[in-house]
Formats: C-alpha cells, sequence, structure tokens
C-alpha cells in the first residue's frame, strides 16, 4: 500500500462549478500537507500548504486537513479554465533528524471545459 | 533569478549509453533532488542533497549517480541507459530538507531506446 493515495482521475467539470480533489494517507506522523499545481509539461508548483488539521483558505482555493480520518482536500470555488492542470498532493513530517523529505501523490488530472 | 534551471529538455539514448542531466539554481538552496515522473507512479525521489559534498539515494536511486561539489549545481548521471529509465526527470531545491516549498525545474523528457 503506498504512503499516499490519490485518484488520478482525469477529472472534468464544467466552468464555475466547485471542483473536490483529495487524498489519503497512512502515515499517521505526516504534519505538513501541500497542494502542488502541475500545467502540461511544466514543473510542480507549490499551491497551498497547511499545518497539521483544519482549513486553509487562499482566494479561490481551500484546502482541508483531516488528521482523524488520514484526508486532505483541495477544493476550487469558481473554476476557470486557467485552473485546468494535474494537481498533486503532497506530505512531510518532522523527525529527530529534522524535516523528512516529501511524499507526493500521483496527481489527480483536473480539466475545466468553457 | 532564473530558479531551478535544467538541461537538456528533451534527449534520446539508446540502451547503454551514458549521459548527464544538468540541474543549477540560483536561490542559494542547501536541499537539492532529482524526480522522476512516470504515469500512474508520480513523483519518485531518486536522489537527494542536503548541502555540497553531501548526497543521500532516495527512494529509486539504482542506475544514477550523483555529487554536489557546489551549491548551486546539482547533476543526474545515468551511468547505462536502459529503457525502463525513459521517464521526465525533475530537479527541486528547497531552503531545508522536506520544506513544504519545493521549486521544481521545467523538467527533462529522457527516452530510452
Amino acid at each position: 500500500q503506498k504512503e499516499v493515495e490519490q485518484d488520478p482521475g482525469p477529472l472534468s467539470v464544467p466552468e464555475g462549478a466547485i471542483v473536490s480533489l483529495n487524498c489519503t494517507y497512512s502515515n499517521s506522523a505526516f504534519q505538513y500537507f501541500m497542494w502542488y499545481r502541475q500545467y502540461s509539461r511544466k514543473g510542480p508548483e507549490l499551491l497551498m500548504y497547511t499545518y497539521s488539521s483544519g482549513n486553509k483558505e487562499d482566494g479561490r482555493f481551500t484546502a482541508q486537513v483531516d488528521k482523524s480520518s488520514k484526508y486532505i482536500s483541495l477544493f476550487i470555488r469558481d473554476s476557470q479554465p486557467s485552473d485546468s492542470a494535474t494537481y498533486l498532493c503532497a506530505m512531510s513530517l518532522i523527525s529527530n533528524f529534522g524535516n523528512e523529505k516529501l511524499t507526493f501523490g500521483t496527481g489527480t488530472r483536473l480539466t475545466i471545459i468553457p | 533569478n532564473a530558479g531551478v534551471t535544467q538541461t537538456p529538455k528533451f534527449q534520446v539514448l539508446k540502451t547503454g549509453q551514458s549521459m548527464t542531466l544538468q540541474c543549477a539554481q540560483d536561490m542559494n538552496h542547501e536541499y537539492m533532488s532529482w524526480y522522476r515522473q512516470d504515469p500512474g507512479m508520480g513523483l519518485r525521489l531518486i536522489h537527494y542533497s542536503v548541502g555540497a559534498g553531501i548526497t543521500d539515494q532516495g527512494e529509486v536511486p539504482n542506475g544514477y549517480n550523483v555529487s554536489r561539489s557546489t551549491t548551486e549545481d546539482f547533476p543526474l548521471r545515468l551511468l547505462s541507459a536502459a529503457p525502463s529509465q525513459t521517464s521526465v526527470y525533475f530537479c527541486a531545491s528547497s531552503y531545508t530538507t522536506g520544506s513544504y516549498e519545493q521549486y521544481f525545474g521545467p523538467g527533462t523528457r529522457l527516452t530510452v531506446t
């Protein structure tokens, strides 16, 4: 079983819809939770991050972490064609050696239809 | 700042050939890493470095070598290319190991025939 599971999609929604992207994980020690966005033929770039549980909002984007269920989500409101990309979740933890390496999900490919 | 740069953008190799993928960053980041990205597998860590002169293996290191002689550069060497190494390779850097914000380069698309 992978440490981080993410539905690969593809996911197609009409412009203006609310999009929900999700990841589950098995390692309860993860403390930092990130969402990266990757446009076609580009490198990933950080979209949002949260530390521990709770919600974080940034414009049309909301990141949600439920540590009790080991489940994280990214919501996109009023989706735009420019949101069409692959979204990767990522997680890391702090051990006795300091920050550990990131563990990535496989990514969900999202297309917003005009 | 140029950020993280990678060369070449595309490369085709024959089985058994060797080559070096170049990666450089101008942000004075201590941590640099190499990932490969394959369909259905996501980003997998090949090698990483926590500073000049210090490297370590990631999840899928076999067939690859790295060295870090300067803070800026972190080349990835394919010793004897195999078709299984056909992939998109990304170099990334960050202030610290496991930092939530990794800065990725544009990638190198490698095909091994």
